[in-house]
């Protein structure tokens, strides 16, 4: 099956600094999202992005899928940027909808 | 709009019990998936359902089940509990599926087998 690797594992930071987070799939995909799982365990949806880039606030990301591979940027760091983000994939051919999750990067920001 | 309801948040259980879990998606969305997440196996696919039926199905044994009512609200079902059934299960809602579109997960129910 697909294996969805994401890279570092870990990371602290400090609080204003920048990161990369790089997520690694060894298939063609259909859909790539990300999430941030917040203390409390719950997913937040950060971007759906099957390919290209986008947006939102201090936070960006950039599918190459021909490459396969994802990044997802996050500028000037805050606390609550803490936690374990997740890439997600599903897998083609379609009519999978099988969401696979990545091994997840844990972040760490310090004031 | 209201977002993803999960019930119960925190449950515990023994081991040989079952237990069910509730997940009402967000309004107008037909498709509900459902994760299992645990330190060991991270997060894993369990079943999608779409319109009251069953698309897809994870690697999991026959104790997992799950159903779709017709308002579009999925139940889970774990039958004779063991205790490496202990995590959390995270129920997701999107409006076709997983394949063409946004994921919106609910706070997840914290099972614990003792």
């Amino acid at each position: 099956g697909i294996q969805v690797e994401q890279s570092p594992p870990d990371l602290i930071l400090q609080e204003g600094a920048n990161s990369t987070l790089r997520c690694n799939f060894s298939d063609s995909v259909n859909n790539l999202q990300w999430f941030h799982q917040n203390p409390w365990g719950q997913l937040i949806n950060l971007f759906y992005i099957p390919s290209g880039t986008k947006q939102n606030g201090r936070l960006s990301a950039t599918t190459v899928a021909t490459e396969r591979y994802s990044l997802l940027y996050i500028s000037s760091s805050q606390t609550t940027d803490s936690g374990v983000y997740f890439c997600a994939v599903v897998v083609r051919p379609v009519n999978t909808d099988k969401l696979i999750f990545g091994t997840g990067t844990r972040l760490q920001v310090f004031p | 709009k209201a977002g993803v309801t999960q019930t119960p948040r925190y449950l515990i259980k023994t081991r040989g019990q079952q237990v069910t879990l509730s997940c009402s998606p967000i309004s107008g969305h037909r498709s509900v998936s459902w994760y299992q997440q645990t330190p060991g196996q991270g997060l894993q696919f369990l079943f999608e359902y779409f319109s009251e039926t069953q698309r897809n199905k994870g690697n999991f044994p026959g104790r997992f089940s799950g159903r779709q009512f017709s308002n579009s609200r999925s139940e889970m079902n774990v039958s004779t509990l063991e205790l490496g059934d202990s995590a959390l299960y995270l129920c997701a809602s999107s409006f076709q599926g997983p394949n063409t579109g946004e994921l919106f997960f609910g706070e997840g129910s914290r099972l614990t087998v003792l």
